[in-house]
């Protein structure tokens, strides 16, 4: 399993863009780049994946290196409700192994 | 649309006593399912995880048990608490076969006592 490693803690402003980075230099070819997000007392909420592209939906993007050994998750406008810690899982085959996230601080 | 239930949201049990926990899904069908546990201040920890009825891969050992009786259920069990099992424990799904991402339900908070 590809190891990853996240910044512990990261502030933001509200409404200011937020990147969020990842490094997973030890990837497999065909792992997959799942971020997920945990807001208090609740369970993980998927965010966004991609394998090699770029990624964008409603929530976030998702920028891949082109060497795929780091991803930036891409929160365009920060709101108060984006506080979380967020997950960044390389993913082949059927487990999902949570490291300790990134938690993210929005100040209003 | 594709609904995860789990039940109970909160439970307080003593030292000793049995555990089962319940997750449902509807709305898919073949999912793969997987209980995570998560204890206080602490990260998430993978338990015990299905690609089918009756196939239960167990990540780490432990006095928890899990079974997938029928297709959309996964039951986690335990014969007798110990005060290391409380914590947040989680279902989550995903279809099966592909690169999809898990879902989460809502949690069960244990506190054994």
């Amino acid at each position: 399993d590809a190891k990853t490693t996240q910044p512990n803690s990261m502030e933001s402003n509200e409404e200011e863009p937020v990147h969020l980075p990842c490094n997973h230099s030890t990837i497999s070819g065909t792992d997959y780049i799942h971020w997920y997000r945990q807001l208090p007392s609740q369970g993980p909420e998927y965010v966004i994946h991609g394998l090699t592209s770029n990624v964008n939906n409603r929530m976030a993007s998702l920028a891949i290196a082109e060497d795929r050994k780091s991803s930036t998750l891409i929160l365009h406008r920060a709101t108060l409700r984006d506080a979380a810690v967020y997950y960044c899982i390389p993913n082949t085959g059927n487990q999902f192994y949570f490291g300790t996230g990134t938690s993210l601080t929005v100040i209003p | 649309s594709q609904t995860i239930h789990q039940w109970p949201a909160t439970l307080v049990q003593p030292v000793g006593s049995p555990l089962s926990l319940e997750c449902t899904v509807e709305g898919t069908s073949n999912p793969n399912l997987y209980w995570y546990r998560q204890a206080a201040g602490r990260g998430l920890q993978l338990l015990f995880y299905s690609v089918g009825i009756g196939q239960i891969s167990s990540e780490v050992p432990q006095n928890l048990s899990a079974s997938r009786p029928q297709d959309r259920q996964f039951i986690l069990s335990s014969k007798k608490l110990l005060l290391s099992d409380s914590g947040f424990y989680l279902c989550a799904w995903r279809t099966g076969g592909g690169y999809s991402p898990l879902h989460f339900g809502n949690g069960t908070r244990l506190t054994v006592t």
